[in-house]
């Protein structure tokens, strides 16, 4: 079955420093990787995927995630963090097989970026 | 272009009654979502339309709720004899084809009285 596990609730950082954002997948074959952004009152935006190709993959507003298939995760991280990064993240999996096109999201983990 | 839009964008109806939400995907998308999030909580599935392949809808949680949806267009999705537990932001998203990323609507808040 596949799967998404985002470990950590809340992530705190301090503005200017680096953000990292842990997500770990469990699925059949070949990934398809999505992180998503919810900031308050707002509809999830999409930030960035992984389908194939290099394992760090570019996003929207200087986010960047990495790929590690030996270790089933895909970590969203920033080189230095703004107050306006404070959201809700979700990574998502999408599903293959019997499930395939169905993504699969983790609990979310809510980003606090303090001045 | 337009993205997805939903409405209503609230609804607060009466326990019991039924009450349908609607989704415009982006013109083009084959793929369509339902998910709900409750307070507090993640997304929740509930069913995925793919152009004309039978839904998946192995998220819906009970036969109180039911999905449609026009060729590759509009999608309702209806709730009969609301409960109290169906209280949440219901959430349309659409996609160009299967897994490519999918475009989320800003939600419809349903709240049950």
């Amino acid at each position: 079955a596949q799967s998404v596990a985002q470990p950590e609730d809340q992530v705190n950082v301090a503005e200017g420093n680096p953000l990292t954002v842990k997500c770990t997948y469990s699925v059949s074959g070949n990934p398809y990787l999505f992180w998503y952004v919810q900031y308050p009152n707002r509809g999830l935006q999409f930030l960035l995927k992984y389908i194939t190709g290099d394992n760090l993959v570019k996003g929207s507003y200087g986010f960047e995630a990495e790929f590690n298939k030996s270790q089933t995760s895909f970590h969203l991280k920033k080189p230095s963090a703004l107050v306006s990064d404070s959201a809700l993240y979700f990574c998502a999996v999408s599903g293959r097989g019997s499930t395939l096109g169905r993504l699969y999201f983790g609990r979310g983990t809510q980003l606090t970026v303090w001045p | 272009g337009a993205g997805v839009s939903q409405s209503p964008s609230n609804k607060v109806t009466e326990k019991g009654k039924d009450v349908e939400l609607r989704c415009d995907p982006i013109s083009g998308h084959t793929a369509l979502y339902w998910y709900r999030q409750r307070l507090g909580q993640g997304l929740e599935f509930l069913i995925y339309f793919q152009g004309n392949s039978a839904p998946d809808k192995s998220g819906l949680p009970s036969d109180r709720f039911s999905a449609e949806r026009t060729g590759e267009s509009v999608s309702t999705l209806t709730i009969q004899r609301t409960q109290q537990e169906d209280s949440a932001v219901y959430l349309c998203a659409s996609g160009e084809y299967v897994n490519t990323e999918a475009f989320f609507g800003q939600g419809t808040r349903l709240t049950v009285v």
